[in-house]
């Protein structure tokens, strides 16, 4: 069985600092890993994605995310955030199964950026 | 990128009445959709997976004769809400499996059961 891990249910963070939102997983296959973000009332909305190749994947909105096999982490980065960025954050892994691909979500992390 | 759209965003029903929600995709066909719900402050659930010209796969837990889902075309999977209660009230959210295990996901239906 898979499971994500989103470690900080709530983060606060000061305008313009550098946050780093925490994602585990558990899986006995290989996997792909995503990262998503909601804005209230609203569906996801793809910020990065690993698939395969370099373990340091870049996205949208100056987010970054790293892949850590041996740590089974996909932590995601923004040097400096905007009010803008204030959102609640899943992570999300993907495993091959016999119905097709099935998406596991973390319990999100809420992200209030502070002026 | 491609595009999910859901219809309605919103809705609002009486208890005992039947809501169908409709989840398009745009610009892609898609063999394989999924449905989630989404309860406040909370992670989204799949509900079931939804094969067009075939039955849905349901998750464990998930009623469903409650829970109608039809995959008629390569680009439309319904979800319908059969004798809503006010607990069936939710965020719904499909979600459509692209190429490269990708899914693109809808914008959304908040529905009110009163």
């Amino acid at each position: 069985a898979q499971s994500v891990t989103q470690l900080d249910s709530q983060v606060p963070v000061f305008e313009e600092a550098p946050v780093e939102l925490r994602c585990n997983y558990s899986s006995s296959v290989s996997v792909y890993l995503f990262w998503y973000v909601q804005y209230p009332n609203q569906g996801l909305q793809l910020l990065l994605k690993y698939l395969s190749g370099s373990t340091l994947v870049k996205g949208i909105n100056g987010f970054e995310a790293e892949f850590n096999k041996s740590q089974t982490s996909f932590h995601l980065r923004k040097p400096s955030v905007h009010i803008s960025d204030t959102a609640e954050y899943f992570c999300a892994v993907s495993t091959k199964t016999n119905t097709g691909n099935q998406f596991y979500f973390g319990t999100g992390t809420s992200l209030t950026v502070i002026p | 990128g491609a595009v999910v759209s859901q219809h309605p965003s919103r809705v609002i029903c009486k208890s005992g009445t039947s809501v169908k929600i409709e989840c398009r995709s745009l610009d892609f066909q898609a063999t394989t959709m999924f449905w989630y719900r989404q309860f406040p402050k909370q992670s989204l659930m799949l509900m079931a997976t939804s094969n067009e010209g075939s039955k849905a796969t349901y998750e464990q837990g998930v009623e469903k004769d409650k829970f109608l889902i039809n995959h008629a075309s390569l680009t439309l999977s319904t979800l319908t809400v059969t004798s809503a209660h006010p607990e069936d009230s939710s965020f719904y959210i499909c979600s459509a499996r692209a190429l490269r295990n990708e899914q693109f996901f809808g914008p959304g239906t908040r529905l009110t059961v009163l």
